[in-house]
């Protein structure tokens, strides 16, 4: 089974300031993993996915996150952010294997990112 | 349209009373979720199905029961509404190796 660890459940930042959302999963398998952003009163939508291949990983809006096996971590950050970027971010993973319930997507509890002028 | 569409979006329901949230989707995808999301607790899987004949529980499946009457629609029932059963409700679809898709979300309230 797997399980993951958003390590901050709110974040306050400035506008322009650089932000890193910190995410640590554990699992017996090898792992996808996701980040996912949810705007105020809206659903959930792919801000970016680790499936193999390079460890930094580029999303949309300006965000990338970086798959460290080691230390079993999937942190996202962004160098300069917006008001815009105002929301929740929630850190999910999945195991590689198709059968069962190896693939289901497991999700932190969120953190909010509240970016002030 | 929307990739996957719930309905209804907003609901409110006394407690005691049956309540069924539908969806339905286009991606064509196999495998459908429903999760449940409070403030605080992220997503918690109430129920899954990879297809019509395969219907399993998630972590948080007791008060609920689902259906699957087609490869595109999976409703989620409460059998006897309860205040603590309010909350936002997700349905989603999946490939597997390119993460979910979401629908709006149903915001539910138990009275």
């Amino acid at each position: 089974a797997q399980s993951v660890t958003q390590l901050d459940s709110q974040v306050p930042v400035f506008e322009e300031a650089p932000v890193e959302l910190r995410c640590n999963y554990s699992s017996s398998v090898s792992v996808y993993l996701f980040w996912y952003v949810q705007y105020p009163n809206q659903g959930l939508q792919l801000l970016l996915k680790y499936l193999s291949g390079s460890t930094l990983v580029k999303g949309i809006n300006g965000f990338e996150a970086e798959f460290n096996k080691s230390q079993t971590s999937f942190h996202l950050r962004k160098p300069s952010v917006h008001i815009s970027d105002t929301a929740e971010y929630f850190c999910a993973v999945s195991g590689q294997g198709y059968g069962g319930s190896q693939g289901n997507l497991i999700f932190g509890k969120g953190t909010k990112l509240s970016v002030k002028p | 349209d929307a990739d996957v569409t719930q309905t209804p979006r907003n609901r409110i329901t006394k407690t005691g009373k049956r309540i069924m949230l539908e969806c339905s989707q286009t991606k064509g995808h196999d495998r459908m979720y429903w999760y449940r999301q409070d403030p605080g607790l992220g997503l918690q899987l109430i129920y899954y199905s990879f297809d019509v004949k395969d219907i399993n529980k998630g972590e948080i499946s007791d008060g609920y029961s689902v259906s699957r009457q087609a490869q595109a629609k999976f409703s989620l029932s409460l059998e006897s509404a309860i205040p603590n059963q309010t909350a936002l409700y997700f349905c989603a679809t999946s490939d597997f190796r390119n993460g979910y898709t979401f629908g709006s979300g149903t915001r539910l309230t138990v009275v």
